[in-house]
């Protein structure tokens, strides 16, 4: 069965520094991975995601992330952390089980920044 | 442009009721998800639109729930003899398919269901 982790419930860091949302995976197969962001009283928002190609992705409001295959993972980074980047972030893998497009979503990680 | 929409926002039940969510996609997405996310979760898969057809349903819990999209737009989640536990946001996405599966997802706002 496929899963994916996120291991910490909330990620403190002050605003202007680096910050980093740790997503690890598990599934059969290629997988396609999405970080997805929620605010308080909206609906989820795309950030980015990896499909195949360079390791390195880039997506919405500066922020972006790597695919490590050896370990596994697909963390969430920016260079510097905005006051108005707190929120709840979801990571999602998406491949193919069983002949059914399974997406699973991590259990989210709240971002707090720190003005 | 109008976004994913879904009605009601908030739908409060008695045990064993029946009740319908409706979902609304983006113009152009043939591809429709819904989800169910408890409090303190991460959306959880339950059934995939591919035109009007259920291209994946493997994540429905039972028999009580069902979904339709009978025109290939708008979705419908109907849950018989509602229990406590179905309490919970339910999601609905769109997607464009232009031949690729991996399209990013749109979501709605999500019906806040609560059964008595």
């Amino acid at each position: 069965a496929q899963s994916v982790a996120q291991p910490e419930d909330q990620v403190n860091v002050a605003e202007g520094n680096p910050l980093t949302v740790k997503c690890t995976y598990s599934v059969s197969g290629n997988p396609y991975l999405f970080w997805y962001v929620q605010y308080p009283n909206r609906g989820l928002q795309f950030l980015l995601k990896y499909i195949t190609g360079d390791n390195l992705v880039k997506g919405s409001y500066g922020f972006e992330a790597e695919f490590n295959k050896s370990q596994t993972s697909f963390h969430l980074k920016k260079p510097s952390a905005l006051v108005s980047d707190s929120a709840l972030y979801f990571c999602a893998v998406r491949a193919v089980v069983g002949g059914y497009q399974k997406v699973t979503f991590g259990t989210g990680t709240k971002l707090q920044v720190i003005p | 442009g109008a976004g994913v929409s879904q009605t009601p926002s908030n739908k409060v039940t008695e045990k064993g009721k029946y009740v319908e969510l409706r979902c609304d996609p983006i113009s152009g997405h043939t591809a429709l998800y819904w989800y169910r996310q408890s409090l303190g979760q991460g959306p959880e898969f339950l059934i995939y639109f591919q035109g009007t057809g259920a291209a994946d349903d493997s994540g429905l819990p039972n028999d009580r729930f069902f979904a339709v999209r009978p025109e290939g737009s708008v979705s419908t989640l109907k849950i018989q003899r509602t229990e406590r536990g179905d309490s919970a946001v339910y999601l609905c996405a769109s997607s464009f398919y232009g031949g690729s599966s991996y399209n990013e997802q749109f979501f709605g706002p999500g019906t806040r269901l609560t059964v008595l």
